[in-house]
């Protein structure tokens, strides 16, 4: 079965600075997502990546995924404290359908 | 943006007793989902449905749990007898070819 890894597991940072997390497969990803939780809620929908090489950005958030598509990276420029929360990462198989496998979570702490 | 409305967002209930959690997937969906998320767990699939019948379940999902799309627009999932264990965040989502993978905001789930 696939395994994601998120790192680091928890990142307190200073509002305006740059951050970055980590999520690797232990198999070729074919549909990676990205989510963001608050504590307790729903996961809103980031982005999705599927091809090797691929970059998505949206407002100050931008993923990547590897070109040997077993690693993907969220990058937050210019930290805002709304940008605070539960950062998961979700593999499936692609095309926007089918069983989801997440990583335990990255919880991004942005101080004022 | 279309949404998944899931209802209650919060149920207590008595071990040994039967819960209904609901849903309403978006509309264009074809496919839709349960996952559960146990306080401080990952977040982890129970449970997918296409076309009228489950195209894929975890071993979670046992003789305990159903699901069913009684109407063009609801999709439920039964717990009968529920445990103490099965306190947790249940997600519903919906996803449709290239259309997005979108979850609602969540029921909260307390056995006691």
């Amino acid at each position: 079965s696939q395994e994601l890894e998120q790192s680091p597991q928890s990142l307190i940072v200073q509002e305006g600075k740059n951050l970055t997390i980590n999520c690797t497969s232990s198999k070729t990803l074919y549909g990676l997502y990205w989510y963001k939780q608050k504590y307790g809620e729903g996961l809103i929908f980031l982005m999705m990546l599927q091809k090797g090489g691929e970059e998505k950005s949206h407002e100050k958030i931008t993923a990547k995924l590897d070109e040997k598509k077993q690693q993907s990276s969220l990058h937050i420029t210019a930290s805002q404290p709304s940008h605070a929360g539960i950062y998961l990462c979700g593999a499936g198989p692609g095309g926007s359908y089918g069983k989801l496998t997440f990583g335990q979570g990255t919880i991004l702490t942005v101080h004022p | 943006e279309p949404e998944v409305t899931q209802t209650p967002s919060h149920q207590v209930t008595q071990m040994g007793q039967e819960v209904i959690l609901r849903c309403v997937p978006i509309s264009n969906h074809l496919y839709f989902y349960w996952y559960r998320q146990i306080l401080g767990q990952k977040v982890e699939f129970l449970v997918s449905f296409y076309n009228n019948e489950i195209s894929e379940k975890s071993e979670i999902f046992d003789d305990q749990f159903s699901v069913e799309r009684p109407d063009g627009s609801n999709f439920t999932l039964k717990i009968r007898s529920t445990k103490l264990e099965d306190s947790a965040m249940y997600f519903c989502a919906s996803s449709g070819y290239n259309y997005g993978y979108t979850f609602g905001s969540g029921t909260r789930l307390t056995v006691v």
